[in-house]
Parts: structure tokens; C-alpha cells; sequence
């Protein structure tokens, strides 16, 4: 069946750093890919997605890219803050007559000052 | 205002209690959905609804029954609740047609049972 593996957690990084957060994926046909992002005592909230193979979601900073060939969704971004500290789920969905999200386990981010 | 939003947001309760969470939207969409989240597994699917006459079952159905009210209106019961249903839920939401796949999720609801 269907689904997401993300990098065990957590990471730990200093402000300004690079971020890097991986996502592969098993999907039988095409879904479209998520980054959902889960502040501290918050819900999830969409952080970024793409619908088809080599399209790129950008939001807040962040980027990830459709990867067929390798079947990856990773995250990045070049320069992450304090704030950025929180949980990031990668997931897939195909929408239609099913539209169910696949999660992976999520990623703990802890972005010290 | 939240377009998606859950009460309680924590309930602290006893093994054998009847538990009801309750999730209300203002964003339209005939699409609604319940998950729990538990460390370390990420979120999982209990029911999803996609009119208010067809109820689903997800992954995780056992022990829970949904209702749903109206369009706007989805509930979530524990008819009998026990520890291991201690978890993190969460409501959700998604339209149709162009855009489906993106669900929009509220607060969520912090749910002990001692």
C-alpha cells in the first residue's frame, strides 16, 4: 500500500542554518505531496504542496520538490529561525473519491537562538 | 475567526465514560474528517464523511462513532472510553473538485482517560 517515510527526529540546528528534512514516499499512482507544519500547542497547518512530478511548493521560505524518479518530497530551506521550531509532517493524497492523507511520522525541528 | 475549530480543546476523563468531541467549520466544504495523533505514529484516520448522509469508516474505527449534524457540523463519540484511546484529535476539512486534496485541519482536541 501507500506510504511516507520521514527522517527520524529530532534536529537540532542554530539559527541560520540550512535545513534539510527528508521524505520518500511508496504510492501506486500519482498523488499530490504535502508539508503540513504543527506549532507547539497547535493544529496542522498546510505548509506547502505539489500536485504532479517536478513541480515545486514554496511557502514561508520553504521548498520541496516532486521527485519522481527518486520518490522524494524533501523539505528545505536555506536560512530557518527560532520560530521555525515545530513538528513537520510530510503526506500524500490522491483527492477525488477517496481523498485520504497519508502521513508520515513527523519530524521534530528545534531551531536554538 | 477559525474557519475550523473543536471543543473541547482538553478533557480529562474516566475509563467508561461516554465522550463526545465536537468539530465545527465555517470554510463551506462538504468534506470532513477526524484523526488522532499519537507519538511517534503520525496522524491516523477514524472516520471521514463527504455529505451528511455518507459516513466512513478509516483505519482506526473501533471503539469510535461519528455523527454529522449538518454540513457544518461533525461530531466524534467514545462510547465507552478506555487509556489507550488517550491521544491528540484532530477535525479536518477539504472541498471539492480542483483543490480536494488539500484538507484544513482545526486546533485539535487534547483527550486524557484515566
Amino acid at each position: 500500500g501507500d506510504s511516507v517515510t520521514q527522517m527520524e527526529g529530532p534536529v537540532t540546528l542554530s539559527e541560520e542554518a540550512f535545513l534539510t528534512i527528508n521524505c520518500t514516499y511508496t504510492a501506486t499512482g500519482y498523488p499530490s505531496l504535502f508539508w503540513y507544519v504543527q506549532y507547539p500547542g497547535e493544529g496542522l497547518q498546510l505548509l506547502l504542496k505539489a500536485t504532479k512530478a517536478d513541480d515545486k511548493g514554496s511557502n514561508k521560505g520553504f521548498e520541496a520538490t516532486y521527485r519522481k524518479e527518486t520518490t522524494s518530497f524533501h523539505l528545505e530551506k536555506g536560512s530557518v529561525q527560532v520560530s521555525d521550531s515545530a513538528v513537520y509532517f510530510c503526506a500524500l493524497n490522491y483527492g477525488g473519491a477517496t481523498n485520504k492523507l497519508i502521513f508520515g511520522t513527523g519530524t521534530l525541528l528545534a531551531v536554538q537562538p | 475567526d477559525a474557519d475550523v475549530t473543536q471543543t473541547p480543546r482538553n478533557r480529562i476523563t474516566k475509563t467508561g465514560k461516554r465522550i463526545m468531541l465536537e468539530c465545527s467549520q465555517t470554510k463551506g466544504h462538504d468534506r470532513m474528517y477526524w484523526y488522532r495523533q499519537d507519538p511517534g505514529l503520525g496522524l491516523q484516520l477514524i472516520y471521514y464523511s463527504f455529505d451528511v448522509k455518507d459516513i466512513n469508516k478509516g483505519e482506526i474505527s473501533d471503539g469510535y462513532s461519528v455523527s454529522r449534524q449538518a454540513q457544518a457540523k461533525f461530531s466524534l463519540s467514545l462510547e465507552s472510553a478506555i487509556p489507550n484511546q488517550t491521544a491528540l484529535y484532530f477535525c479536518a476539512t477539504s472541498g471539492t473538485g480542483t483543490g480536494s486534496d488539500t484538507q484544513y485541519f482545526g486546533p485539535g482536541t487534547r483527550l486524557t482517560v484515566l
